[in-house]
């Protein structure tokens, strides 16, 4: 789906480096999810935002914080990566419904 | 908050079976059951979704079912065929709350 993207699609970085990994949509949907996918572990929600000015904690938001620069770009930023936040992060977007539809994942490695 | 289960975590079916993936929730105000489908590499995507107020929904040769009584619902696949194969995750949502609460995730595999 071209219209939820996401950058990079793939990042190897050192710990206690800064990164920011990027979602851009043109669906015109008014709520984006940043989500973590670890093997076995599923999906788990790491922040959300419903507008430009709402932003909300997921069940893992230690050690992430996100911007909402616009009603099209969600930003989830790993202020100093260790190696457990080695994981695939999917981005998502809604709208007014609760069907949720997924950007195409950026796999981030931490050394 | 919401938590949802699902079982097995792996599957394995002859091509042409039918195979059942079967979630539990736990949240009572949850009203919408999503199910998703990752192939290796992709992202997951919508399949099918049901809704509270119905029992059972049908797409060609997937079908949902609720039941609400229990707190499960179940994802149905007959005549299965290779491109089958792939990870599906089912979610819930409470009413009037767009996020979801995923399952773990069940590898099906389907034998040619």
């Amino acid at each position: 789906d071209a219209d939820v993207t996401q950058t990079p699609r793939n990042r190897i970085t050192k710990t206690g480096k800064r990164i920011m990994l990027e979602c851009s949509q043109t669906k015109g949907h008014d709520r984006m999810y940043w989500y973590r996918q670890d093997p076995g572990l599923g999906l788990r929600l790491i922040y959300y935002s419903f507008d430009v000015k709402d932003i909300n904690k997921g069940e893992i938001s230690d050690g992430y914080s996100v911007s909402r620069q616009a009603q099209a770009k969600f930003s989830l930023s790993l202020e100093s990566a260790i190696p457990n936040q080695t994981a695939l992060y999917f981005c998502a977007t809604s709208h007014l419904t609760p069907e949720q539809y997924f950007g195409p994942g950026t796999r981030l490695t931490v050394t | 908050g919401e938590n949802v289960e699902q079982h097995p975590s792996t599957l394995s079916v002859q091509e042409g079976d039918s195979a059942v993936i079967k979630c539990t929730y736990s949240d009572s105000a949850s009203n919408y059951f999503p199910w998703y489908k990752q192939e290796l590499g992709k992202r997951p995507q919508l399949i099918i979704d049901i809704r509270s107020n119905v029992g059972e929904k049908k797409d060609q040769r997937i079908a949902v079912t609720l039941n609400k009584t229990a707190k499960h619902f179940s994802l149905h696949i007959t005549e299965t065929q290779p491109e089958d194969s792939a990870v599906y995750f089912c979610a819930a949502s409470p009413y009037g709350n767009n996020r979801l609460a995923f399952g773990k995730g069940n590898q099906v595999v389907v034998i040619p």
